[in-house]
Order: C-alpha cells, then sequence, then structure tokens
C-alpha cells in the first residue's frame, strides 16, 4: 500500500539558516507528489507539486523540492528561513491510480525558527 | 471569492450527541473531501465526493455520514459522537482539471467530552 513518511516530527533552525524537510513514499510507479504548509489555526496551503519533468520544482514563498526516484524522497528545502515559514509541514502523494484525486499525507514536520 | 468555508469553527459535544459540519465552496469544484487531523497522524480521509449526489468512503469513514445534495456543499454528520471523534476537521476541494490541487478550508476543532 501507498505510504508517505516524515521522519523529522519537530526541527529547529535559526533566521536565516538553510532548511531541509524530508519526505520518503513507498509508491510502485511515478507518483504525484505535494508539499503542503499549515500555520496555526489554518488550513493547509499548496507550497508546491511534482507530477512529471523536471525533477527539481519551485513553489511558492522560496520554497523547492527535489524528487529522487532511486531513493524514493521529495524533500523540501529552502535557502534561507524566515520567521514566518514557521508552521507545520506536510508531504502527501496521490492514492494510487485514483481519478478521485484522494492523497496520503505524512505526518507532518513541525518547522520551528529561532531569531 | 471566499474559496472553502467550514461551519461551524469550534464545537463542543457530550458523548452520544449529533452534529452536521458544513462545507461550501465556491469554485464550482467537482471534488469534495473531509479530512480529520489527528496529533502525529496527518491527515486522514474520511469521506469525499466526485460530484453532486455522489459519496465514497475513505480512510476513516466509521461513525460518519456524508451528504453532497448541492455541488458546493458537502455535509459531514456524526450520529452520536464519540470521545473518539475529537479531533480537526478539515474539509478541501479540487477542480477536475487539476483535481490533485487541493484547496482547504480552515478547519473545525471537534471536541466531544
Amino acid at each position: 500500500a501507498q505510504s508517505v513518511t516524515q521522519p523529522d516530527i519537530h526541527i529547529t533552525v535559526s533566521e536565516g539558516a538553510s532548511l531541509e524537510l524530508r519526505c520518503n513514499y513507498s509508491y510502485g510507479a511515478t507518483p504525484y507528489l505535494f508539499w503542503y504548509v499549515q500555520s496555526p489555526g489554518q488550513g493547509l496551503q499548496l507550497l508546491l507539486k511534482y507530477f512529471s519533468g523536471d525533477t527539481l520544482v519551485q513553489g511558492i514563498k522560496g520554497f523547492e523540492a527535489e524528487f529522487k526516484r532511486s531513493q524514493s524522497s521529495f524533500n523540501l528545502r529552502k535557502p534561507s528561513v524566515h520567521w514566518s515559514d514557521a508552521a507545520e509541514y506536510f508531504c502527501a502523494v496521490v492514492l494510487g491510480s485514483s481519478n478521485t484525486g484522494k492523497l496520503i499525507f505524512g505526518q507532518g514536520t513541525t518547522l520551528q525558527v529561532k531569531p | 471569492n471566499a474559496g472553502v468555508t467550514q461551519t461551524p469553527k469550534f464545537r463542543v459535544l457530550k458523548t452520544g450527541q449529533s452534529m452536521t459540519l458544513l462545507c461550501a465552496q465556491d469554485m464550482n469544484h467537482e471534488y469534495m473531501y473531509w479530512y480529520r487531523q489527528d496529533p502525529g497522524m496527518g491527515l486522514r480521509l474520511i469521506h469525499y465526493s466526485v460530484g453532486e449526489g455522489t459519496t465514497a468512503k475513505g480512510e476513516v469513514p466509521d461513525g460518519y455520514n456524508v451528504s453532497r445534495l448541492k455541488k458546493q456543499n458537502f455535509l459531514l454528520g456524526l450520529e452520536s459522537a464519540a470521545p473518539s471523534q475529537t479531533s480537526v476537521y478539515f474539509c478541501a476541494s479540487s477542480g477536475q482539471r487539476v483535481r490533485y490541487e487541493q484547496y482547504f478550508g480552515p478547519g473545525t476543532r471537534l471536541t466531544v467530552t
């Protein structure tokens, strides 16, 4: 069965430092992959998505992610973190060959930014 | 546009009580979803709908019912609330052309005592 794993439950970085959030998936074929961000008390907002093509995808708010098939990973990166990036981040994958848009989410990674 | 809205934002129920959560979207989306979010478990799909008048079970459907009588609305019902249903509930919608790009509502925090 498809699954998504985010190995880091909580990460703390200093403002201005670089960031990498890890995501690993389990899926036989080429997956559709997503990163969402959830600010405190808010719903989820799509940061970026990968369907096919260039394995390095750019998203909103200066985030990027790289799809690595050999490692079954889709890690999220940002070169310089801002205090406003403190939030919870979710990696997600489309469920199977679904034509219903169903997603499976990872457990989430909470990002804390130190001043 | 308001996007996806959810009513109510907060609710406290006693065990055995019933309630309905309302989700509304103004983007003319075909697909709608209900998720629950629990600490350390991410979001889990409860039920979903691929169009007006159709619903289907997701990952954790037990104890919930849904209806989609109008395209813009998706209702989630709890007939007999249990403490295990204490959670934050999110509704989402997506269009047919970009059905994997889901737009989320702000959530409903439900506590069952």
